[in-house]
């Protein structure tokens, strides 16, 4: 199927700084969503975007669709520990097929 | 509150055995899915339904079975066929049509001795 990749795998850092992560993909998206898992749980939608070239913010968040339709990223601003978690992407074709997701980005926020 | 339930949290069984693992939703969602996720990797499609009585197989359904007698109810069967079964499973669900976003479940995590 089709492939996402979503950079990078981890982050260790520490609170109060801001971290970027971003998905690539060599086929043009129609949906760019981005959750968040904490451990032992399941993945909770954080932000949509549906139009090229939009950006959204989600408090500490914010998520742009990239100009290209094949790209997307994730900003956290003033990172606090609660944030540590899974941040996986995941985008859907044109054809409106099923979601594809990105192996995801292993937060670690150190206080 | 609507949601997705998953139970049981913790699933222990022996090797050779089969094992269904249940999702309920009541969100009303027409879609519901299975991804089965394993440390350090990102979500695999197993199996997904559009609607009631049928389902397409995802990207890994060797081993595994599924039914959809009723919209909101959509269990999991691992058998014994499925060679590395131990995993943690995510249910999801969603509206059909258009850019719909899956709402998960909290999961299951399945261990096989």
């Amino acid at each position: 199927g089709q492939q996402l990749n979503q950079s990078p795998q981890s982050m260790f850092i520490q609170e109060g700084e801001d971290v970027s992560m971003n998905c690539t993909s060599s086929s043009i998206f129609n949906t760019w969503l981005w959750y968040k898992q904490d451990p032992g749980e399941g993945p909770v939608l954080l932000i949509a975007l549906y139009k090229a070239g939009e950006l959204t913010s989600n408090g500490r968040l914010t998520a742009q669709f990239g100009i290209t339709r094949k790209d997307s990223f994730l900003n956290i601003s003033a990172s606090i520990p609660s944030d540590v978690g899974i941040y996986f992407c995941a985008g859907q074709l044109p054809s409106g097929s099923r979601l594809t997701f990105g192996e995801g980005t292993q937060l670690t926020v150190n206080p | 509150d609507g949601g997705i339930t998953q139970s049981p949290k913790y699933l222990f069984r022996k090797e050779g055995q089969n094992v269904t693992l249940s999702c309920e939703q009541n969100l009303n969602h027409d879609a519901m899915y299975w991804y089965r996720q394993d440390p350090g990797q990102g979500l695999r499609l197993i199996y997904y339904s559009q609607i009631v009585n049928d389902f397409q197989k995802g990207d890994i359904a060797e081993g595994y079975s599924v039914s959809r007698e009723k919209k909101e109810s959509f269990p999991l069967t691992v058998t014994s066929a499925q060679k590395n079964p131990t995993a943690f499973y995510l249910c999801a669900s969603s509206i059909v049509g258009g850019a719909s976003p899956l709402h998960f479940g909290n999961g299951t995590r399945l261990t096989v001795t």
